[in-house]
């Protein structure tokens, strides 16, 4: 089992629409979780952060925690041509702030106009 | 937020030769930094990770002779690729993490071609 695990898509999603990632992971005692964007050919872009249960909110998107579940969500609103990209998810696992961050495969996410 | 640069932005040498990587955190003191590299269409493969002031840490079957990584100072690591193969040729990727969330930002990556 992979440590982190996402659906590799490609998710198509018409544009002004919500778009759904999801994320699984395999540490319990992990403490930070993160959502990046990669578009083609460029390096990650850390687009949203979160560390406890629930919902956080930055503009258009929503990352959703719930560590019971081992499971994180990045909703996106509103879906832009622009949001075309590959979504990370990255977790930090143990209960150091300096360990390791494990970072998934990749959701490619395609908004058709 | 946090800007990490790197350079080149991209090189092409010929087969047999070095080149080296730099990585800059330009506006946060890095306590550790980590060197990617990420074929087409695949994800981000971790290569070593390193703490200032000491050896780098690589992951498994990374080899410590053929990419040598120095991080002399809080703000820079470089990345050698000693003798260069076709084979190496790839997007490298550095990324430096500090401050006070540990978070990771990444560098805009390095596209090496080796002919």
């Amino acid at each position: 089992q992979k440590e982190v695990e996402q659906n590799s898509g490609p998710l198509s999603v018409p544009e002004g629409a919500i778009a759904s990632l999801n994320c699984t992971y395999s540490d319990r005692v992990s403490q930070s979780f993160f959502w990046y964007r990669q578009y083609s050919g460029k390096s990650p872009e850390l687009i949203m952060s979160i560390y406890s249960n629930g919902d956080k909110e930055d503009g258009r998107f929503t990352a959703q925690l719930n560590k019971a579940s081992q499971y994180v969500s990045l909703l996106i609103r509103d879906s832009q041509p622009s949001d075309s990209a590959t979504y990370l998810c990255a977790v930090r696992g143990g209960y150091s702030s300096a360990s390791k961050i494990i970072f998934g495969s990749g959701t490619r996410l395609s908004i058709r106009p | 937020g946090a800007v990490v640069s790197q350079h080149p932005s991209w090189v092409i040498c010929k087969s047999g030769t070095s080149v080296k990587i730099e990585c800059r955190s330009l506006d946060f003191q890095a306590t550790t930094m980590f060197w990617y590299r990420q074929f087409p269409k695949q994800s981000l493969m971790l290569m070593a990770t390193s703490n200032e002031g000491s050896k780098a840490t690589y992951e498994q079957g990374v080899e410590k002779d053929k990419f040598l990584i120095n991080h002399a100072s809080l703000t820079l690591s470089t990345l050698t690729v000693t003798s260069a193969h076709p084979e190496d040729s790839s997007f490298y990727i550095c990324s430096a993490r500090g401050g006070p969330s540990y978070e990771q930002y990444f560098g805009p990556g390095t596209r090496l071609t080796v002919t």
